[in-house]
């Protein structure tokens, strides 16, 4: 079983609509990130919350941590084509970084 | 600044065959993943480095996978024998921070099928 749920597993969608992604544990974390993974690449980090109930914005990209540090969602705004990607959320806990299978996001013009 | 290499970027071999990858970090950085990531899933963490020291393996089939890092930079993970379901690829990561904390910078990965 994964430590980290992620939903929903596929999402696919038309170019400007709105979407959110979903990182579920029954654990703490100390801290959370959020990765973006194309095909052929590894991993790029797009931020990192640690702060319960912490909000971040990247552009049309914003990122919740819940209240009790045991889940997060991203949300995207108007979502683009070059938004499609394998999104991956990963948790620090006793000095581990584990990773969610992830959501893969397709974004059609 | 150069990022993580890796290499081999693709290796096939024949089950009950042996392999190696090797991963040199970004110039510094302390910590060093090795993960494992099966086609449509996440990435699972095989063994973490702090410098030359192993800080977590347990998610590691010690029966066929090992790894090292001598001198605390470059690192290889080895499988041998090699099964179908070893079949993934695997990428090195490393980071700056202290283990647990911190940016994780990764390779592109290389791509083992075990056929």
């Amino acid at each position: 079983t994964q430590l980290l749920e992620q939903s929903p597993q596929f999402l696919s969608i038309q170019e400007g609509e709105n979407l959110t992604v979903y990182c579920n544990s029954s654990s703490v974390f100390s801290s959370l990130q959020w990765y973006r993974q194309e095909p052929g690449e590894g991993p790029v980090l797009l931020v990192t919350v640690v702060t319960g109930g912490e909000v971040k914005k990247l552009k049309r990209l914003t990122f919740q941590f819940g209240d009790a540090r045991k889940d997060s969602s991203l949300h995207i705004t108007a979502a683009q084509p070059g938004d499609t990607g394998l999104y991956l959320c990963a948790g620090a806990k006793n000095n581990d970084m584990r990773f969610g299978a992830g959501t893969r996001l397709t974004v059609k013009p | 600044e150069a990022g993580v290499a890796q290499s081999p970027r693709y290796k096939i071999i024949e089950k009950r065959q042996s392999v190696a990858f090797w991963c040199n970090p970004i110039s510094g950085h302390a910590t060093l993943y090795w993960y494992q990531q099966i086609l449509g899933q996440g990435p699972k963490l095989l063994i973490q480095f702090q410098n030359n020291g192993v800080v977590d393996d347990s998610q590691l089939p010690k029966d066929r996978f090992s790894a090292e890092r001598l001198k605390g930079v470059d690192s290889t993970l080895k499988i041998q024998p090699a099964k179908l379901e070893d079949s993934a690829v695997y990428l090195c990561a490393s980071s700056p921070d202290r283990v647990g904390t911190g940016e994780l910078f990764f390779g592109e990965g290389s791509r083992l099928t075990v056929l």
